[in-house]
């Protein structure tokens, strides 16, 4: 399967700023990447589907300029968490689309706490 | 939309014995895909097992199989011979084709006791 990662792996902001979160394809070109969120003892929420080289279609209910997602290269899509509040405070994770298989394969996660 | 159920939130067993787990979805397409996904405490997501519809064969995958009823739209999955590293949060997942997001179930946490 792809390796995914993504970074940072923990970040705290302070209210009001805006944190950005790197998803990385490592060995596998990605036209298609997903954007999730979970929070404590539930499943993944989908957010948003990213597509390089074309604007990120958004889930029902997300906000798309409060989370921005830019996917500039087959290798990289980018989630910016902007004007953070708590309760944006959760666990963002990224997948990748790997062929025509349906599989997805995800990157480590990124804990976002926002005080 | 498809929705997944799975409906045991927390299974206990004992380390080299078996445990299944049960999911059910609901579609109304011929042609899709289903899987298992683990998300261990480290919260990374792994995929288990993959599962084509059109396929009558259960899927295997080491110690990880499923039973695959497309009719009743079941998807069961079996870990056998337990082992402490299978402790998890175990996802059902359905998938589409032609459609490459995935629908997840609410998780069964299984933990496996030495």
């Amino acid at each position: 399967g792809a390796v995914v990662s993504q970074h940072p792996s923990w970040v705290i902001c302070k209210s009001g700023t805006s944190v950005k979160i790197e998803c990385r394809s490592l060995d596998f070109q990605a036209t298609t990447m997903f954007w999730y969120r979970q929070f404590p003892k539930q499943s993944l929420m989908l957010m948003a589907t990213s597509n390089e080289g074309s604007k990120a279609t958004y889930e029902q209910g997300v906000e798309k300029d409060k989370f921005l997602i830019n996917h500039a290269s087959l290798t990289l899509s980018t989630l910016t968490v902007t004007s953070a509040h708590p309760e944006d405070s959760s666990f963002y994770i990224c997948s990748v689309e790997m062929g025509t298989r349906g599989e997805q394969y995800f990157g480590p996660g990124t804990r976002l706490t926002v005080t | 939309a498809q929705t997944v159920t799975q409906s045991q939130p927390e299974m206990s067993v004992q380390e080299a014995e078996t445990v299944t787990l049960s999911c059910t979805y609901d579609t109304s397409e011929n042609n899709y895909y289903l899987f298992w996904y683990k998300q261990p405490p480290s919260r990374q997501m792994i995929l288990v097992i993959r599962q084509e519809a059109y396929k009558q064969q259960n899927a295997t995958e080491n110690r990880f199989s499923v039973n695959f009823q497309k009719a009743a739209k079941s998807f069961s999955l079996k870990i056998s011979d337990s082992q402490l590293g299978d402790t998890a949060m175990y996802f059902c997942a359905f998938g589409s084709y032609g459609n490459n997001r995935l629908a997840f179930g609410k998780g069964n946490q299984v933990v496996v006791i030495p």
